[in-house]
């Protein structure tokens, strides 16, 4: 049972440019919360989606981010117009559907450096 | 309200010793507390959680304690290995875990041989 996974690995973005970060959750799996985690700090919770819906997205900044989780597909979590305080490592982890396990699952991890 | 504090920052014992990571809530809504361990370059994985209804769960050497009153819980590593040298979270949420985790700043742990 593969797990979480995500792409890709790492990313270099120039000032300005697009990031976009892949994530696939578990198989059987239909929530999806994705972090941000800065170096030697803990992680911070960016938004929490489920197939096609964005349950919570009070960690999202306000501007130039944005996330979906489409009914096919993996989730996508964009940022726009980087900037080098983007630079970070954002995870992503998968729980099952209600009533199933409750924990949540990180994938790998997508290092972005913005330069 | 929505915070986790941890401590201590950093920890060293030595091979065999038990150390012993502490975190602290105010919200008393929050009902479901993981902990995680993170090796450098990787993804934070799930070591062990809890709800509010016990005081104590065990899985293998990892033991979490848990003090509703004092809005307290902690982990345990017993017989501590060198291959325990890690990053360690803790994290809270409400509802059950389909929640947003808040996690702790984390304890880095080295356990020399």
């Amino acid at each position: 049972n593969a797990g979480v996974m995500q792409n890709p690995r790492h990313l270099v973005r120039r000032r300005g440019q697009e990031a976009r970060l892949r994530c696939s959750p578990m198989k059987g799996h239909s929530h999806v919360y994705w972090y941000r985690q800065l170096p030697e700090e803990g992680l911070k919770f960016m938004v929490y989606l489920q197939k096609e819906n964005i349950i919570d997205e009070s960690g999202m900044p306000k501007e130039r981010f944005s996330a979906e989780f489409p009914k096919e597909g993996p989730s996508i979590l964009r940022i726009q117009q980087v900037v080098r305080g983007d630079s970070a490592a954002y995870f992503c982890a998968s729980s099952p559907p209600l009533g199933g396990a409750q924990e949540q699952y990180f994938g790998p991890g997508t290092r972005l450096t913005v330069t | 309200q929505q915070q986790v504090k941890q401590s201590p920052q950093s920890l060293i014992v030595q091979k065999g010793g038990i150390p012993i990571i502490n975190c602290a809530y105010e919200n008393t809504a929050f009902d479901y507390f993981p902990w995680y361990q993170q090796f450098p370059g990787k993804g934070p994985a799930l070591l062990i959680a809890i709800r509010p209804d016990v005081s104590e769960k065990k899985e293998g050497r990892f033991t979490i304690s848990f003090n509703k009153s004092a809005k307290q819980f902690s982990l345990h590593i017993m017989d501590s290995q060198p291959g325990d040298s890690a990053t360690y979270f803790c994290a809270a949420s409400k509802g059950g875990g389909y929640n947003k985790l808040i996690f702790g700043a984390g304890t880095r742990l080295a356990v020399h041989p």
